[in-house]
């Protein structure tokens, strides 16, 4: 069963522009992930955040989370044409295995 | 950098055949998963493997096995492919069940 699921399913922005998209979760967790899969290819991994911390940062991404809510935003700013992909998050269920939501598809217009 | 292998990008199969993906990963990781992506249901877990010769079922098992003879390596078996095998494979690996994982570029398997 899914643990996660992103909102929306779909983003379409304009080169430049930030894209922001959530991801709220059912039960309680160790750590939450968020991946990218550009079309037809593997996940790659892009950030973790423990569940004991409530922002961080890598590059143009931000990620938030907020365990009351059971739900994290990820925010790509300055958006670019390679950002053109689909983005998933990933947490830990209670039997210690990642489950992954169905991702938004972000597509940046140039 | 860690680097995870398919043994095909493409596969066409017909059905009733058995059917052999293959996974590799170069940085010694004990655990290996296989899962299998369509559209509107995300990534679903068909097995793990937490160390050679150990597997676990994951949500989706029916219909696939798994071999896990060398620590690098995993293997996906379908035993007699069926339609709604078709899909795309992933296989990933990591160095503990929790932590980042690493993903190989997948195998999209049709079923004829």
């Amino acid at each position: 069963s899914q643990q996660g699921e992103e909102d929306p399913q779909a983003l379409s922005i304009q080169e430049g522009e930030n894209a922001t998209m959530n991801c709220s979760y059912k039960t309680s967790i160790n750590n939450l992930q968020w991946y990218r899969q550009n079309s037809g290819r593997g996940l790659v991994h892009l950030i973790l955040i423990r569940s004991n911390e409530r922002k961080k940062h890598s590059g143009r991404l931000r990620v938030t989370l907020d365990t009351s809510k059971k739900s994290s935003s990820l925010l790509i700013t300055a958006s670019r044409a390679a950002d053109t992909a689909s983005y998933f998050c990933a947490t830990d269920a209670n039997d210690y295995k990642l489950s992954f939501g169905a991702g938004t598809t972000v597509t940046v217009r140039a | 950098d860690v680097k995870v292998t398919q043994s095909s990008r493409y596969l066409v199969k017909r059905t009733g055949e058995k059917v052999f993906l293959e996974c590799v990963q170069d940085m010694d990781h004990e655990n290996m998963f296989w899962y299998r992506q369509d559209p509107g249901l995300g990534l679903r877990l068909i097995y793990f493997s937490y160390d050679v010769k150990m597997k676990e079922k994951g949500d989706i098992p029916e219909g696939y096995s798994v071999s896990r003879e060398k620590k690098e390596r995993f293997s996906l078996i379908l035993e007699s492919a069926s339609t709604n095998q078709t899909s795309m494979y992933l296989c990933a690996s990591s160095p503990n069940r929790l932590d980042t994982q690493y993903f190989g570029p997948g195998t999209r398997l049709t079923v004829l």
